[in-house]
Protein backbone atom coordinates (compact mmCIF):
# COMPACT_ATOMS: atom_id res chain seq x y z
CA UNK A 1 0.00 0.00 0.00
CA UNK A 2 1.30 3.74 -0.60
CA UNK A 3 1.37 5.96 2.31
CA UNK A 4 3.83 8.23 4.06
CA UNK A 5 6.30 6.35 7.09
CA UNK A 6 8.04 8.32 9.81
CA UNK A 7 10.02 6.90 12.11
CA UNK A 8 10.43 6.64 15.07
CA UNK A 9 7.21 6.74 16.41
CA UNK A 10 9.14 8.26 19.99
CA UNK A 11 12.15 9.98 20.02
CA UNK A 12 14.22 11.10 23.20
CA UNK A 13 17.15 13.70 22.98
CA UNK A 14 19.50 15.05 25.42
CA UNK A 15 20.30 18.64 25.15
CA UNK A 16 22.68 19.43 22.78
CA UNK A 17 22.42 16.60 20.88
CA UNK A 18 21.43 16.32 16.81
CA UNK A 19 18.34 14.01 16.10
CA UNK A 20 17.31 13.02 12.66
CA UNK A 21 13.77 11.98 11.59
CA UNK A 22 12.99 9.78 9.29
CA UNK A 23 9.97 10.44 6.16
CA UNK A 24 9.94 7.78 3.42
CA UNK A 25 6.87 8.06 0.82
CA UNK A 26 6.26 5.76 -1.78
CA UNK A 27 3.47 7.92 -3.47
CA UNK A 28 5.68 9.48 -6.00
CA UNK A 29 4.95 12.62 -4.79
CA UNK A 30 6.96 15.38 -5.83
CA UNK A 31 6.04 17.84 -3.09
CA UNK A 32 6.70 17.12 0.68
CA UNK A 33 6.28 19.09 3.74
CA UNK A 34 7.61 19.30 7.70
CA UNK A 35 5.24 19.96 9.91
CA UNK A 36 5.73 21.05 13.86
CA UNK A 37 2.60 20.93 16.60
CA UNK A 38 2.30 22.11 19.31
CA UNK A 39 -0.64 21.62 22.13
CA UNK A 40 -3.27 24.55 21.38
CA UNK A 41 -1.36 26.08 18.39
CA UNK A 42 -2.17 23.67 15.27
CA UNK A 43 0.33 23.00 13.41
CA UNK A 44 3.48 25.31 11.73
CA UNK A 45 5.16 24.92 8.66
CA UNK A 46 8.76 24.07 9.41
CA UNK A 47 10.46 23.22 5.50
CA UNK A 48 9.04 22.26 2.47
CA UNK A 49 10.48 20.62 -0.83
CA UNK A 50 8.84 20.89 -4.52
CA UNK A 51 11.64 18.62 -5.85
CA UNK A 52 14.60 16.65 -5.61
CA UNK A 53 17.31 18.61 -4.43
CA UNK A 54 15.44 21.74 -3.70
CA UNK A 55 13.92 23.05 -0.32
CA UNK A 56 12.61 26.08 1.38
CA UNK A 57 12.29 27.15 4.63
CA UNK A 58 8.34 27.74 6.40
CA UNK A 59 7.86 29.72 9.15
CA UNK A 60 10.21 28.18 11.68
CA UNK A 61 13.15 26.92 10.16
CA UNK A 62 15.23 27.59 13.00
CA UNK A 63 16.82 25.21 14.34
CA UNK A 64 16.25 23.09 11.92
CA UNK A 65 17.89 21.18 8.56
CA UNK A 66 16.57 18.84 5.79
CA UNK A 67 17.85 17.12 2.84
CA UNK A 68 16.19 15.88 -0.46
CA UNK A 69 18.08 13.56 -2.37
CA UNK A 70 16.14 11.41 -3.15
CA UNK A 71 12.09 11.80 -4.46
CA UNK A 72 11.00 9.05 -1.68
CA UNK A 73 13.22 10.88 1.30
CA UNK A 74 12.82 14.10 3.31
CA UNK A 75 14.54 13.88 6.79
CA UNK A 76 14.04 16.86 9.41
CA UNK A 77 17.16 16.95 11.61
CA UNK A 78 16.49 18.77 14.85
CA UNK A 79 20.20 20.79 15.57
CA UNK A 80 21.07 21.55 19.29
CA UNK A 81 20.31 25.38 18.47
CA UNK A 82 16.62 24.56 18.68
CA UNK A 83 16.01 25.83 22.15
CA UNK A 84 12.56 23.90 22.89
CA UNK A 85 12.09 21.05 20.34
CA UNK A 86 10.05 18.75 22.20
CA UNK A 87 6.60 18.57 20.01
CA UNK A 88 5.07 16.53 17.78
CA UNK A 89 6.34 16.20 13.89
CA UNK A 90 4.34 15.54 11.43
CA UNK A 91 5.71 14.74 7.44
CA UNK A 92 3.09 15.01 4.56
CA UNK A 93 3.25 15.08 0.55
CA UNK A 94 1.30 16.18 -1.85
CA UNK A 95 1.14 14.48 -5.84
CA UNK A 96 2.40 16.72 -8.82
CA UNK A 97 -0.19 19.82 -10.37
CA UNK A 98 -2.66 18.94 -7.58
CA UNK A 99 -3.53 21.70 -4.85
CA UNK A 100 -5.33 18.74 -2.36
CA UNK A 101 -4.54 14.97 -1.51
CA UNK A 102 -2.33 15.92 1.27
CA UNK A 103 -1.03 12.71 2.84
CA UNK A 104 0.21 12.86 6.34
CA UNK A 105 2.52 10.11 8.12
CA UNK A 106 1.78 9.14 11.80
CA UNK A 107 3.89 11.66 13.08
CA UNK A 108 6.85 11.28 15.33
CA UNK A 109 7.22 12.63 19.00
CA UNK A 110 10.46 14.52 20.30
CA UNK A 111 11.20 14.73 23.61
CA UNK A 112 14.48 16.03 25.42
CA UNK A 113 15.33 14.71 28.05
CA UNK B 1 0.22 37.80 6.86
CA UNK B 2 -2.98 34.83 7.06
CA UNK B 3 -3.94 33.94 10.59
CA UNK B 4 -6.81 31.05 11.38
CA UNK B 5 -8.36 30.85 14.19
CA UNK B 6 -11.02 27.91 15.10
CA UNK B 7 -13.65 27.99 18.04
CA UNK B 8 -14.46 26.54 20.55
CA UNK B 9 -11.11 25.03 21.18
CA UNK B 10 -12.72 22.03 22.83
CA UNK B 11 -16.53 20.83 22.92
CA UNK B 12 -18.12 18.06 24.27
CA UNK B 13 -21.49 16.74 23.41
CA UNK B 14 -24.04 13.42 23.82
CA UNK B 15 -24.20 11.20 21.08
CA UNK B 16 -26.63 11.57 18.48
CA UNK B 17 -26.40 15.66 19.24
CA UNK B 18 -26.31 17.99 15.36
CA UNK B 19 -22.74 19.98 15.93
CA UNK B 20 -20.85 23.14 14.04
CA UNK B 21 -17.29 23.67 14.36
CA UNK B 22 -15.95 27.00 13.55
CA UNK B 23 -13.03 28.80 11.79
CA UNK B 24 -12.25 31.62 10.88
CA UNK B 25 -9.33 33.13 8.64
CA UNK B 26 -7.96 37.00 8.43
CA UNK B 27 -7.56 36.67 5.03
CA UNK B 28 -9.60 36.43 2.15
CA UNK B 29 -7.60 35.54 -0.70
CA UNK B 30 -7.44 31.89 -0.09
CA UNK B 31 -7.14 29.00 -2.79
CA UNK B 32 -9.24 26.54 -0.74
CA UNK B 33 -9.89 25.27 2.25
CA UNK B 34 -9.79 22.22 3.75
CA UNK B 35 -11.31 20.49 6.98
CA UNK B 36 -9.04 17.88 8.46
CA UNK B 37 -9.30 15.29 11.56
CA UNK B 38 -6.52 14.13 13.80
CA UNK B 39 -7.14 10.89 15.86
CA UNK B 40 -5.02 11.34 19.37
CA UNK B 41 -0.96 10.86 18.46
CA UNK B 42 -1.69 10.50 14.91
CA UNK B 43 -1.38 11.84 11.58
CA UNK B 44 -4.38 14.39 9.51
CA UNK B 45 -6.93 12.32 7.64
CA UNK B 46 -8.58 15.18 4.96
CA UNK B 47 -12.39 14.87 5.40
CA UNK B 48 -13.65 17.94 3.03
CA UNK B 49 -12.17 20.59 0.49
CA UNK B 50 -14.08 23.25 -0.70
CA UNK B 51 -12.46 25.60 -3.19
CA UNK B 52 -12.67 29.05 -3.13
CA UNK B 53 -15.47 29.09 -5.89
CA UNK B 54 -17.56 27.15 -4.02
CA UNK B 55 -20.17 27.74 -1.12
CA UNK B 56 -20.13 23.97 0.37
CA UNK B 57 -19.16 20.48 0.69
CA UNK B 58 -20.92 17.22 1.93
CA UNK B 59 -19.63 14.08 2.85
CA UNK B 60 -22.06 11.83 4.45
CA UNK B 61 -22.79 12.97 7.98
CA UNK B 62 -20.21 16.10 7.49
CA UNK B 63 -21.37 19.32 5.62
CA UNK B 64 -18.63 22.25 5.09
CA UNK B 65 -19.31 25.87 4.53
CA UNK B 66 -17.51 28.62 3.14
CA UNK B 67 -18.11 32.42 3.47
CA UNK B 68 -14.73 34.15 1.70
CA UNK B 69 -16.40 37.53 2.03
CA UNK B 70 -16.66 37.11 5.83
CA UNK B 71 -13.67 35.00 6.34
CA UNK B 72 -15.47 31.96 7.69
CA UNK B 73 -15.90 28.57 7.07
CA UNK B 74 -18.09 25.40 9.81
CA UNK B 75 -17.97 22.26 9.74
CA UNK B 76 -21.16 20.67 10.56
CA UNK B 77 -21.64 17.16 11.84
CA UNK B 78 -24.92 15.27 11.65
CA UNK B 79 -25.73 12.73 14.36
CA UNK B 80 -22.83 12.95 16.15
CA UNK B 81 -21.09 9.10 17.29
CA UNK B 82 -18.61 8.33 19.99
CA UNK B 83 -16.32 7.51 16.90
CA UNK B 84 -16.48 11.08 15.67
CA UNK B 85 -14.20 12.20 18.60
CA UNK B 86 -11.15 13.58 17.24
CA UNK B 87 -9.44 16.79 16.59
CA UNK B 88 -10.83 18.95 13.74
CA UNK B 89 -8.45 20.88 11.83
CA UNK B 90 -9.28 23.66 9.08
CA UNK B 91 -6.48 24.77 6.76
CA UNK B 92 -6.47 27.47 4.32
CA UNK B 93 -4.57 27.27 0.90
CA UNK B 94 -3.15 30.69 -0.39
CA UNK B 95 -2.49 29.91 -4.11
CA UNK B 96 0.60 30.40 -5.80
CA UNK B 97 3.54 27.80 -6.63
CA UNK B 98 4.52 26.83 -2.82
CA UNK B 99 0.93 25.97 -2.28
CA UNK B 100 1.37 26.10 1.59
CA UNK B 101 -1.87 25.38 3.75
CA UNK B 102 -2.09 27.27 7.00
CA UNK B 103 -3.81 25.65 9.84
CA UNK B 104 -5.97 26.84 13.06
CA UNK B 105 -5.68 25.84 15.89
CA UNK B 106 -8.02 22.89 16.27
CA UNK B 107 -10.81 21.72 18.03
CA UNK B 108 -11.09 18.81 20.45
CA UNK B 109 -14.34 16.93 20.01
CA UNK B 110 -14.93 14.75 22.41
CA UNK B 111 -18.88 13.00 21.70
CA UNK B 112 -19.87 10.72 24.77
CA UNK B 113 -22.11 7.41 24.65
Amino acid sequence: DGGITQSPKYLFRKEGQNVTLSCEQNLNHDAMYWYRQDPGQGLRLIYYSQIVNDFQKGDIAEGYSVSREKKESFPLTVTSAQKNPTAFYLCASRPPGQVYGYTFGSGTRLTVV
Amino acid sequence: KQEVTQIPAALSVPEGENLVLNCSFTDSAIYNLQWFRQDPGKGLTSLLLIQSSQREQTSGRLNASLDKSSGRSTLYIAASQPGDSATYLCAVMRGGATNKLIFGTGTLLAVQP
